[in-house]
């Protein structure tokens, strides 16, 4: 399984872009990567996936270099609501089985 | 669109007794995981299932032990409950015929031992 690395916690402010990057160095050729969001108490949320170059959804974009070795997540303009704890995984159902290590996420704290 | 149904939601329970959790995936999901977030952490993945035979484990105690039912649903049945298991336990699942492994997760169960 690919480890995952990313900063420990972010602050950003209403209406700003925000960008957090994960490194997985050893990612694997069939692995995809999935960003996740989290609120207290709730569950894990799929927020995008992908596995190559750009993915875009209405909620965010991931970007993803030529050798996979991170991704960055982009929340376009974010608001208070934003604020999260968001978790960067790679793998897939051909490496690792179903086992999934959730890393450290980035506590994203969005300021008014 | 149907979501993942944990039950019960919150479960209190005594030193010593034992607890189960149940989880109902969304239809036509074929895997189901089992996680433990305990209070300021990250979710530590305990154990999954595919099509009702175990796949994988993690750090799941000996004490506990979970299985998939013939339809899909699955219970985490934990014994000898200590203070250290008080936790969200979230249950997620996913289609094995997906190309990548996403998972959906349920809302949680908290589980409260004293």
């Amino acid at each position: 399984l690919a480890k995952t690395t990313q900063p420990i916690s972010m602050d950003s402010y209403e209406g700003q872009e925000v960008n957090i990057t994960c490194s997985h160095n050893n990612i694997a050729t069939n692995d995809y990567i999935t960003w996740y969001q989290q609120f207290p108490s709730q569950g894990p949320r799929f927020i995008i996936q992908g596995y190559k170059t750009k993915v875009t959804n209405e909620v965010a974009s991931l970007f993803i270099p030529a050798d996979r070795k991170s991704s960055t997540l982009s929340l376009p303009r974010v608001s208070l609501s934003d604020t999260a704890v968001y978790y960067c995984l790679v793998g897939g159902p051909n490496t690792g089985g179903f086992k999934t290590i959730f890393g450290a996420g980035t506590r994203l704290f969005v300021k008014a | 669109a149907a979501g993942v149904i944990q039950s019960p939601r919150h479960l209190i329970k005594e030193k010593r007794e034992t607890a189960t959790l149940k989880c109902y995936p969304i239809p036509r999901h074929d895997t189901v995981y089992w996680y433990q977030q305990g209070p300021g952490q990250d979710p530590q993945f305990l154990i999954s299932f595919y099509e009702k035979m175990q796949s994988d484990k993690g750090s799941i105690p000996d004490r506990f032990s979970a299985q998939q039912f013939s339809d899909y649903h699955s219970e985490l049945n934990m014994s000898s409950l200590e203070l250290g298991d008080s936790a969200l336990y979230f249950c997620a699942s996913s289609a094995r015929t997906a190309r990548a492994d996403t998972q959906y997760f349920g809302p949680g169960t908290r589980l409260t031992v004293l």
